[in-house]
């Protein structure tokens, strides 16, 4: 199967401080890999599209310098959250399409972000 | 832009019971999805299923594209089925869009 792991898996950090999140695709490579944010009893919100090599496609009303995508290989995608602060706070979820397969995304198991 | 309706929003069945999920989409895709997202947040692909009926042991799901609609079939619920399941309609490729989820309990 297609296995799609992110870490880490919980995070607390203090207001103003910045947080990495690791998406890595472990079984196959991924040039496109996806950035979701989900608050509590809602559906998910896609954040950005990153693509390996080129810079990212973030969606209306998410700032660019907030959440800084990098795509540099092709199993791995990582999410930056600067300067974060309690707003921030949420689970974020990452995903990755198979190249060949089906026109399909793969999901990690998400990483949840305290800001205190 | 396409709206994807779920009903019902929450379910709350014994175990043991057979329950039916509806998605309702408002054009026409390429694909509808549906997901599984259990208690700890995990995703899981259920079907891919653009048209059609496919079934997986105790789920199945059937979409009818002419009449923009699929529907989640679970038989015999276990404890295990809790969570929330999405669908997803593609109506492009890579987007998704998202319903607003239909919360299912198993009660033992």
């Amino acid at each position: 199967g297609a296995v799609v792991s992110q870490h880490p898996s919980r995070v607390i950090c203090k207001s103003g401080t910045s947080v990495k999140i690791e998406c890595r695709s472990l079984d196959f490579q991924a040039t496109t890999m996806f950035w979701y944010r989900q608050f509590p009893k809602k559906s998910l919100m896609l954040m950005a599209t990153s693509n390996e090599g080129s810079k990212a496609t973030y969606e209306q009303g998410v700032e660019k310098d907030k959440f800084l995508i990098n795509h540099a290989s092709l199993t791995l995608s990582t999410l930056t959250v600067t300067s974060a602060h309690p707003e921030d706070s949420s689970f974020y979820i990452c995903s990755a399409k198979r190249p060949g397969g089906p026109d399909t995304q793969y999901f990690g198991p998400g990483t949840r972000l305290t800001v205190l | 832009g396409i709206q994807v309706e779920q009903s019902p929003p929450d379910l709350i069945l014994q175990e043991g019971a057979n329950s039916t999920l509806r998605c309702n989409f408002s054009d026409s895709v390429n694909n509808l999805q549906w997901f599984h997202q259990n208690p700890w947040g995990q995703l899981i692909n259920l079907f891919y299923i653009p048209s059609g009926t496919k079934q997986n042991g105790r789920l199945s799901a059937t979409t009818v594209a002419t009449e923009r609609y699929s529907l989640l079939y679970i038989s015999s619920s276990q404890t295990t089925d809790s969570g929330v399941y999405f669908c997803a309609a593609v109506p492009t490729a890579y987007q998704l869009i998202w319903g607003a989820g239909t919360k299912l309990i198993i009660k033992p």
